[in-house]
């Protein structure tokens, strides 16, 4: 069976420094996908980034960096020069091989930034 | 451009009473599925349906059922509703790919309190 597991109930930032929010998962499907999605207190999921278990250089997306490392089956996102509005919920999920695109959610980490 | 559209919002049901949630995507997508989210736990998939007119059973599925009779609409129902299905409902669409990549696209979630 998949599990993500997120370590971290909850973090704190100073503003414009960097923050890694952690991401550990389970599977033994040999192709999955790794997601982050951000959920502000407005309610709504934001995709952030994406990394495919085949891709061999990990991914980016501006501000967002996925530190994926397979052999530890860890996927966490990287945050820099955090900003007043990436204070929010962040989940990691994981999609596997079945080609459904279902997902298993980890149960999120909360992180506010501090002016 | 709408993307996923869920009705209603909010709402508040007395026990055993029923309800349908009503999903609309405009993308066109194939997938689409049901979440329910709860305090510290993540989101987790009630229903999927990978096509119009299939459905198929999420890891949460007791008390819901579910109908794909459009592409575009997916609807969820409670037929006797229980305070256990307090939660918000998150709707979201995806479009299959064979890298995996796909993000699921949200709706903005449903409230709901059963009393």
């Amino acid at each position: 069976a998949q599990k993500i597991t997120q370590t971290q109930p909850g973090m704190f930032v100073q503003e414009k420094e960097a923050v890694t929010l952690d991401c550990t998962y389970d599977t033994s499907d040999p192709s999955y996908g790794l997601f982050w999605y951000k959920q502000p207190s407005s309610g709504e999921m934001i995709f952030l980034i994406y990394q495919g278990s085949y891709d061999q250089q990990n991914a980016t997306e501006g501000r967002y960096s996925l530190n994926f490392q397979k052999a530890r089956k860890s996927a966490n996102l990287v945050i820099s020069a955090s900003q007043l509005g990436d204070s929010a919920m962040y989940f990691c999920a994981m999609s596997g091989s079945s080609n459904t695109g279902k997902l298993i959610f980890g149960q999120g980490t909360t992180l506010q930034v501090k002016p | 451009n709408a993307g996923v559209t869920q009705t209603p919002k909010f709402r508040v049901l007395k026990t055993g009473q029923s309800m349908t949630l009503l999903c609309a995507q405009d993308m066109n997508h194939e997938y689409m599925y049901w979440y329910r989210q709860d305090p510290g736990m993540g989101l987790r998939l009630i229903h999927y349906s990978v096509g119009e007119g299939t459905t198929a059973k999420g890891e949460v599925p007791d008390g819901y059922n579910v109908s794909r009779l459009k592409k575009q609409n997916f609807l969820l129902g409670l037929e006797s509703a229980a305070p256990s299905q307090t939660s918000v409902y998150f709707c979201a669409s995806s479009q299959p790919s064979f890298r995996g990549n796909t993000e699921a696209f949200f709706g903005q979630g449903t409230r709901l309190t059963v009393v």
